[in-house]
């Protein structure tokens, strides 16, 4: 799978957009990119994934460049719980199902 | 609809015991998964199953691990003779297969088990 490269960490203020990149320039094109948070030790939390168009939830945006070589997740609304620890994973499918897991950001909302 | 269970929580061996973990997948889901986390690491894949089949375990230890995923009844993950280094969070992950291109089959998260050898 393709390997990812995130910021180890990043603040936001309450209220504000977080903008949490991610870069994935070896990524194919059967390849998805999945966002997944942490919350202090709780179990991962699934937020949104995309193949190449972007994609939008309840929780977040998913923004993916045309070349499909970085992506970007908005958490529109920052509160004070999205402190968490956000993983970017990109997925090749048909190539066993193990998420490939690296440090990910550490986002720290401030109020 | 619940999501997935594990238990227990937390789970306190001393060495050389033996550690069951159970994980239950949410309703529907056929696709387990359980992954570990040491402290201050990112989570590391063990072993995929689905129902009475091992699909995956290229990330279990060649000794001591074993897991299974039977006909009826949760996952379990089993750590025999326990030692300090097994100390660590571990996490189920269920997921429901379409079998249809493109796959895109997400894996939801259980709280975990953490597990302390003394």
């Amino acid at each position: 799978d393709a390997k990812t490269t995130q910021p180890t960490s990043m603040d936001c203020a309450e209220g504000r957009a977080a903008n949490l990149p991610c870069n994935h320039s070896t990524i194919s094109g059967n390849e998805y990119v999945y966002w997944y948070r942490q919350i202090h030790s709780q179990g991962p939390q699934y937020i949104i994934h995309g193949l190449k168009n972007n994609e939008t939830n309840e929780m977040a945006s998913l923004i993916i460049t045309e070349d499909r070589k970085s992506s970007t997740l908005i958490l529109p609304h920052a509160t004070l719980r999205d402190t968490a620890v956000y993983y970017c994973i990109v997925r090749a499918l048909n190539r066993g199902r193990k998420l490939i897991w690296g440090l990910g950001t550490s986002l720290a909302v401030n109020p | 609809n619940a999501g997935v269970m594990q238990n227990p929580r937390h789970l306190v061996r001393r060495r050389g015991q033996e550690a069951r973990l159970r994980c239950s997948p949410m309703k529907g889901h056929s696709h387990v998964y359980w992954y570990r986390q040491l402290p201050e690491e990112g989570l590391k894949f063990m072993v995929y199953l689905q129902k009475e089949n091992i699909i995956d375990e290229s990330g279990m230890p060649k000794e001591r691990f074993s897991a299974e995923f039977p006909k009826e009844g949760p996952s379990i993950l089993r750590i025999q003779q326990v030692v300090r280094g097994d100390s660590a969070a571990y996490f189920c992950a269920s997921s429901s297969f379409s079998g249809r291109l493109p796959i895109a089959d997400t894996q939801y998260f259980g709280p975990g088990t953490r597990l302390t050898v003394l």
